[in-house]
């Protein structure tokens, strides 16, 4: 039982380039969400959703995408990379949206 | 929107010493999670606690909800306890029935032996 599982782990992108980071979750939870984490900070919510076909912006959204493609997976899309979306991305997952969180181990992203 | 503070923001320990860490929030949440992100930025997760006392093993929280504040309590610190501690608040969330975290900034913990 992975749990939620974030693919690529590393990743070093030039200005400019696109990319998407992969989530999926084996829990059959309906909720999901994608943070990004930088030095010093804690957590910030970029975008989550409900629910397969929804989606809501969080905290920090602009220069990013998110497609929640089932209910197992949510990617999050980098159309043009920035130095600034140099991060530590994670995603997470909940059956209960006001219960307990289960983190992905991160996905390292730098843009040079 | 809602704001998270957490204290102190760095701590150093003695191997066996305890400590308690403090989580402030500035409105009514729905609940709350600690999470311990360990050095290889794992984040773990510690206790589910709206209110009242939980324990396991070491470890101990507390909630206070109608004073809104958290405590996280480390006794006997190993060295396995350092890393970030995190509280996150959970709120209702925009369209659904969902809702999100709110982190704090976080306590970095370093447990000497």
């Amino acid at each position: 039982n992975a749990g939620v599982t974030q693919t690529p782990k590393f990743q070093v992108l030039k200005t400019g380039q696109s990319m998407t980071l992969q989530c999926a979750q084996d829990m059959n939870h309906n909720s999901m969400y994608w943070y990004r984490q930088d030095p010093g900070m804690g957590l910030r919510l970029i975008y989550y959703s409900a629910s397969e076909g929804t989606t809501d912006k969080g905290e920090v959204p602009n220069g990013y995408n998110v497609s929640r493609l089932n209910k197992r997976e949510f990617s999050l899309r980098l159309e043009s990379a920035a130095p600034s979306q140099t991060s530590v991305y994670f995603c997470a997952a909940t059956r209960d949206p006001l219960g307990g969180y289960t983190f992905g181990s991160g996905t390292r992203l730098t843009v040079v | 929107g809602i704001q998270v503070e957490q204290s102190p923001p760095d701590l150093i320990l003695q191997e066996g010493a305890n400590s308690t860490l403090r989580c402030n929030f500035s409105d009514s949440v729905n609940n709350l999670q600690w999470f311990h992100q360990n050095p290889w930025g794992q984040l773990i997760n510690l206790f589910y606690i709206p209110s009242g006392t939980k324990q396991n093993g070491r470890l101990s929280a507390t909630t206070v909800a109608t004073e809104r504040y958290s405590l996280l309590y480390i006794s006997s610190s190993q060295t396995t306890d350092s890393g970030v501690y995190f509280c996150a608040v959970i709120v209702q969330g925009g369209s659904g029935n969902t809702g999100k975290l709110i982190f704090g900034q976080g306590t970095t913990l370093q447990v000497k032996p």
